[in-house]
């Protein structure tokens, strides 16, 4: 089993709709998570992180962590063709002092107007 | 924030052979890191670069194939030695800076590289 996993995709989604991405682990020493978004041929982009269980919000996008059950979700609210991108989750947990992350293998996603 | 470019953007290498990834970042850096993102992987961490000492590198990477420089705070290069078509990778840096109220990641355009 991998440490970190989340559903290659794709997933497409009309315009305005509710977008639910997620990732499960299996290391309960991980503790933060954090959602990047990566355009084709860029690097990633940092979106949001939380240390937590919880729910984040920053605008469109809500995090949310559920430690007891070591999954994560990215909800995207009135979603546009500019978030057409893949999502990445990432676990950092401290390894030898310092924190080290696991990334999923992202999921892309599609929306079409 | 950090804006950060990375040399070359592309490039096709023979197998055997070693390339030399420059990554610059527009302003000072304690740490800076380098990834690699391999077709249909997950991004995986190669090793952490400080200034002034020997790089840090993950399990599964040696500094022998990955070489590693900092020669001062805004500059980091990662060599790829005696390639072999495993290798064909996104190659990707990054760098984290203190906010004001949270610490931001950032990434570099990456390096894609295809050994023959």
């Amino acid at each position: 089993q991998k440490e970190v996993e989340q559903d290659p995709g794709p997933l497409s989604v009309p315009e305005g709709a509710i977008v639910s991405l997620n990732c499960t682990y299996s290391n309960s020493a991980f503790q933060y998570f954090m959602w990047y978004r990566q355009y084709s041929r860029k690097g990633p982009e940092l979106l949001m992180y939380t240390y937590s269980s919880g729910n984040k919000e920053d605008g469109r996008f809500t995090a949310q962590v559920d430690k007891s059950s070591k999954y994560i979700s990215l909800f995207i609210r009135d979603s546009q063709p500019s978030d057409s991108a893949t999502y990445l989750c990432a676990m950092w947990g401290i390894s030898g002092g310092s924190y080290i992350p696991t990334f999923g293998r992202g999921t892309s996603l599609i929306v079409h107007p | 924030s950090a804006v950060i470019s990375q040399k070359p953007s592309r490039d096709i290498c023979q197998r055997g052979t070693s390339l030399t990834i420059q990554c610059q970042v527009d302003s000072q850096v304690t740490m800076m890191f380098w990834y690699r993102q391999q077709p249909g992987q997950s991004l995986t961490l190669i090793a952490t670069a400080n200034q002034g000492s020997e790089a840090t590198y993950e399990s599964g990477f040696v500094i022998d194939k990955f070489p590693i420089s900092r020669p001062n705070l805004t500059f980091s290069t990662l060599t790829v030695s005696n390639m072999s078509p495993e290798d064909s990778s996104i190659y990707l840096c990054s760098v984290w800076t203190s906010g004001s109220s949270y610490n931001e990641q950032f990434f570099g355009p990456g390096t894609r590289l295809t050994v023959l």
